[in-house]
């Protein structure tokens, strides 16, 4: 049960796009398609964002996107906004009914 | 509304237990899959356990294996966390959040809880 690995930072201007990449292994990440993230403002509980690596709960914006190759999957904001400022996390199913997440991605909106 | 309540948190010394208990309402609590994630302060999040949602399925993080027992009372729409031997790295916020499926396999936590925080101190 190891970490997920991100990025401890990212950022990007208004009306850019960033994406935010979340390694695993193939006992996690690259071994199944339940790959969800999460975004987190401060003293704030997270939020879903995206689910089984692609899919947008109701609610999200468009903006938000999720893809996978191998044992990488990734986070992409498009169009970002000044409330797109927070910090992102990945999880993973990781077999033996475990759940491990990334250590998380600070978001800079500049 | 999907409301998650956790509670019983505090401060507690090494060693000893504590019981989190969390109180779900505004869905069909029976449907899905409950977990425990708890975030150390100015830190990331790191799943705890998870339980499907007939407690066919159980899982547990290594950190907490053999000391932390995850149960739920569908009947009361409640899921709880047994914390035993207590140490100073279990100190943590500990949220309560719901599945969108009734397996733990099946990760995406669509609704949280505000959590509960726990802190273990001589």
């Amino acid at each position: 049960q190891s970490a997920l690995t991100q990025p401890p930072s990212a950022s990007g201007s208004p009306g850019q796009s960033v994406t935010i990449s979340c390694t695993g292994t193939s006992s996690d990440v690259g071994g199944y398609n339940y790959v969800s993230w999460y975004q987190q403002h401060p003293g704030k509980a997270p939020k879903l964002m995206i689910y089984e690596v692609s899919k947008r709960p109701s609610g999200v914006p468009d903006r938000f996107s999720g893809s996978k190759s191998g044992n990488t999957a990734s986070l992409t904001v498009s169009g970002l906004q000044a409330e797109d400022e927070a910090d992102y996390y990945c999880s993973s199913y990781g077999g033996y009914n475990t759940v491990v997440f990334g250590g998380g991605t600070k978001l800079t909106v500049l | 509304e999907v409301q998650l309540v956790e509670s019983g948190g505090g401060l507690v010394q090494p060693g000893r237990s504590l019981r989190l208990s969390c109180a779900a309402s505004g869905f069909t609590f029976d449907d899905y899959a409950m977990h425990w994630v708890r975030q150390t302060p100015g830190k990331g999040l790191e799943w705890v356990s998870g339980i499907s949602w007939n407690s066919g399925s159980i899982g547990y993080a290594d950190s907490v294996k053999g000391r932390f027992t995850i149960s739920r009372d569908n009947a009361k729409k409640s899921l709880y966390l047994q914390m035993n031997s207590l140490r100073a790295e279990d100190t943590a916020l500990y949220y309560c959040a719901k599945g969108y499926c009734s397996s733990i396999s099946c990760t995406g936590h669509d609704n949280w809880g505000q959590g509960t925080l726990v802190t273990v101190s001589s």
